[in-house]
């Protein structure tokens, strides 16, 4: 069975600190992809990154960074010098590989961030 | 702009009352989603379509109903026969390209009077 588990419900940094989600998943498949989305206040979620399970490689996208490994079936997320707008519930999401479809993504619960002024 | 409408953004519903929440898109997508989010937990499925006058069930359909008359709307209807309504429901739709990403509306709250 496929789960994705953010133990992290909440966490509360002051601006200017960097902070890293966590997100560990479970799947019997051999290639899948992971994603990320940011909730902000507003509700919407939206996109942050799609990374398959052949590319191992971190990613950096301005103060974002993604930090893949297979090894330890982890996905983690850091955003470096915090600021105010990155306040937002955060998903993980995992979904089987050659779906055509999103019916098969499963989303963890979710991590509550909030960076102080 | 192209994105995702729902509307309303929130509304309340009485005992054995069915409503409906209404989804709009202009992105052209052929696929759409509801989903379901309660507090502290991860989005649910609930239907999903992928083409026009065709769509399944996902993991806890029972209580709702859909349909897909046009392309660009997926109306979710919550019917008195779903017991514990309030969430948070959210639309969202994606091109049919493998493991393809999801664009979201912003949301419509549901709370029972």
């Amino acid at each position: 069975a496929q789960k994705v588990t953010q133990a992290q419900t909440e966490i509360s940094v002051v601006e200017k600190e960097d902070v890293t989600l966590d997100c560990v998943y479970e799947t019997r498949d051999t290639t899948y992809y992971l994603f990320w989305y940011k909730q902000p206040p507003s509700g919407e979620l939206v996109f942050l990154i799609r990374r398959n399970s052949f590319d191992e490689q971190n990613e950096i996208s301005g103060r974002y960074s993604w930090n893949f490994q297979k090894s330890t079936s982890s996905f983690n997320f850091t955003i470096t010098a915090s600021q105010v707008v990155d306040s937002a519930v955060y998903f993980c999401a995992l979904s089987g590989f050659g779906y055509s479809n999103a019916s098969k993504i499963i989303f963890g619960s979710g991590t509550r961030l909030s960076i102080q002024p | 702009d192209g994105g995702i409408t729902q509307s309303p953004k929130y509304l309340f519903r009485k005992e054995g009352q069915n409503v409906t929440l209404s989804c709009e898109q202009n992105l052209n997508h052929d696929a759409m989603y509801w989903y379901r989010q309660d507090p502290g937990q991860g989005l649910r499925l609930i239907y999903y379509s992928q083409i026009v006058n065709d769509f399944q069930k996902g993991d806890i359909a029972e209580g709702y109903s859909v349909s897909r008359e046009k392309k660009e709307s997926f109306p979710l209807t919550v019917t008195s026969a779903q017991k514990n309504p309030t969430a948070f429901y959210l639309c969202a739709s994606s091109g049919t390209v493998t493991n393809e990403k999801l664009f979201f509306g912003s949301g419509t709250q549901l709370s029972v009077l």
